[in-house]
């Protein structure tokens, strides 16, 4: 059983950039996408995107341009940044993996990530 | 506004049944059988009840049943139990850019 652990601030003022890791612990990243995916409080679920063990990265088009997703094999890890946060990017993020059928099959904790000045 | 649309909240008595819809369009719900059901307990994390319209992960309760018609999709819970009460997201892949899209969730209450 894949284990995911999120690591990374949760409070940022506006316009500074968010970072978030995950761990992935029991399995490897081979042969999988691994996801981030957000919910904003009092709202639904928010793909931002993917990427596999070789770097392939795919993007949710409406953060596309202050997002970058990356991976680092070594660590079993991949990570998080989205530049110039606002208010509007306040949200729990969740990493997860990309499992059979398009679903996640295993999610992080996540993390509360509150901007505010 | 999610992509998806689901009721906000469904409620039952234990051990009724219950049956929350997704609906989408022509472009991700009716246009592939790539949808899936999550549970979400306040301050844990997703799980993943159902795949490709009505398959079970492994480890998923067989209460839980997914389907699915035309641009509709729905799940069922049998049995309803106290530990049923969470929230319930449904997913699919889409043809758009933005590949995958979620509901906005139901909250399922057991009276």
């Amino acid at each position: 059983q894949v284990e995911l652990q999120q690591g990374g601030a949760g409070l940022l003022k506006p316009s500074e950039t968010l970072s978030l890791t995950c761990d992935v612990f029991g399995g490897s990243l081979i042969g999988y996408y691994w996801s981030w995916i957000r919910q904003p409080p009092g709202k639904g679920l928010e793909w931002i995107g993917e990427i596999n063990h070789s770097g392939r990265t795919n993007h949710n088009p409406s953060l596309k341009s202050r997002v970058t997703i990356s991976v680092d094999t070594s660590k079993n890890q991949f990570s998080l940044k989205v530049t110039s946060v606002s208010a509007a990017d306040a949200a729990v993020y969740h990493c997860a993996r990309r499992g059979p059928a398009q679903s996640f099959d295993s999610w992080g904790q996540g993390t509360l990530v509150t901007v505010s000045s | 506004q999610s992509a998806l649309t689901q009721p906000a909240s469904v409620s039952g008595s234990p051990g009724q049944s219950i049956t929350i819809s997704c609906t989408g369009t022509i472009s991700d719900v009716g246009g592939y059988n790539y949808v899936s059901w999550y549970q979400v307990h306040p301050g844990k994390a997703p799980k993943l009840l159902i795949y490709n319209v009505s398959e079970r992960p492994s480890g998923a309760s067989h209460r839980f049943s997914g389907s699915k018609s035309d641009n509709t999709a729905s799940l069922t819970i049998s049995g309803l139990q106290a530990d049923d009460e969470a929230d319930y997201y449904c997913a699919s892949y889409t043809a758009t850019s933005t590949l995958y899209v979620f509901g906005a969730g139901t909250k399922v209450t057991v009276l």
